[in-house]
C-alpha cells in the first residue's frame, strides 16, 4: 500500500507555543485530510484540502496542500491543553477512492 | 443527529474463533468504510461498502469480510482469529462513496488471546 510519512512522530510543547507537522508521500494525491484522535475515540476530521497550494484554516489550525501534491502541512497556533492527541494525515490518490493514513503525530501540551 | 455507532465497544476472543462487529452510519449516509488501527501499522483500510456493494478493498486476507444491509448498517466479520488481529476496528460513514466528509465511530477494541 501507499506509505505516508508523517513527522515528527511526537512533540512535547509548552502551552501557547505554535506547532508544525507534515506528511509526505512518494505518490501524488488529489485530496489531503487532517484528523485528530483523542484516547478511546475515533478520529475527527479537522481540515480537508482539494487543490495544490490550497491553504485552509479552522480556528487556530491551518493546513496546506503542497504544490507538488506529494505533501501537506498542519500548523496549530497558540496551543492549549485540549490540543493534546494524535494527529493523522490522510491522502486520496488520483485514481480510486481509498484513503491512506499517516502514522500519526502525538502531541503533548505542557501547561 | 446521531453519530456513527459501533458495537460492541470491547471484545475479547480466543485464537481460532470468529467475530462480527457492527456499524450503524449517520442517518442518510450510504457509504461505510472499515479500518484497522494498531500501534505498529497505524490506520489501515479494510474495505468500503456503498449501496450494499463492496466498492473498495484493502490488502487484507480473505478472513476479513463485510457486508452492508439495505438500511446502510454494516457488519465486519473476521474468521479464524489470530493474535495479530488484536486492534481497534474503526468504521467511518460518508454520504456517498469516496466522499471526504467521513465521520468515524468510537471503534471496537478487539483483543485476541
Amino acid at each position: 500500500g501507499q506509505q505516508l510519512n508523517q513527522s515528527p512522530q511526537s512533540m512535547f510543547i509548552q502551552e501557547g507555543e505554535d506547532v508544525s507537522m507534515n506528511c509526505t508521500s512518494s505518490s501524488i494525491f488529489n485530496t489531503w485530510l487532517w484528523y485528530k484522535q483523542d484516547p478511546g475515540e475515533g478520529p475527527v476530521l479537522l481540515i480537508a484540502l482539494y487543490k495544490a497550494g490550497e491553504l485552509t484554516s479552522n480556528g487556530r489550525l491551518t493546513a496546506q496542500f503542497g504544490i507538488t501534491r506529494k505533501d501537506s502541512f498542519l500548523n496549530i497556533s497558540a496551543s492549549i491543553p485540549s490540543d493534546v492527541g494524535i494527529y493523522f494525515c490522510a491522502g486520496q490518490l488520483e485514481t480510486g477512492n481509498q484513503f491512506y493514513f499517516g502514522t500519526g503525530t502525538s502531541l503533548t501540551v505542557i501547561p | 443527529k446521531a453519530g456513527v455507532t459501533q458495537t460492541p465497544r470491547y471484545l475479547i476472543k480466543t485464537r481460532g474463533q470468529q467475530v462480527t462487529l457492527s456499524c450503524s452510519p449517520i442517518s442518510g449516509h450510504r457509504s461505510v468504510s472499515w479500518y484497522q488501527q494498531t500501534p505498529g501499522q497505524g490506520l489501515q483500510f479494510l474495505f468500503e461498502y456503498f449501496s450494499e456493494t463492496q466498492r473498495n478493498k484493502g490488502n487484507f486476507p480473505g478472513r476479513f469480510s463485510g457486508r452492508q444491509f439495505s438500511n446502510s448498517r454494516s457488519e465486519m466479520n473476521v474468521s479464524t482469529l489470530e493474535l495479530g488481529d488484536s486492534a481497534l476496528y474503526l468504521c467511518a460513514s460518508s454520504p456517498t462513496t469516496g466522499n471526504t466528509e467521513a465521520f468515524f465511530g468510537q471503534g471496537t477494541r478487539l483483543t485476541v488471546v
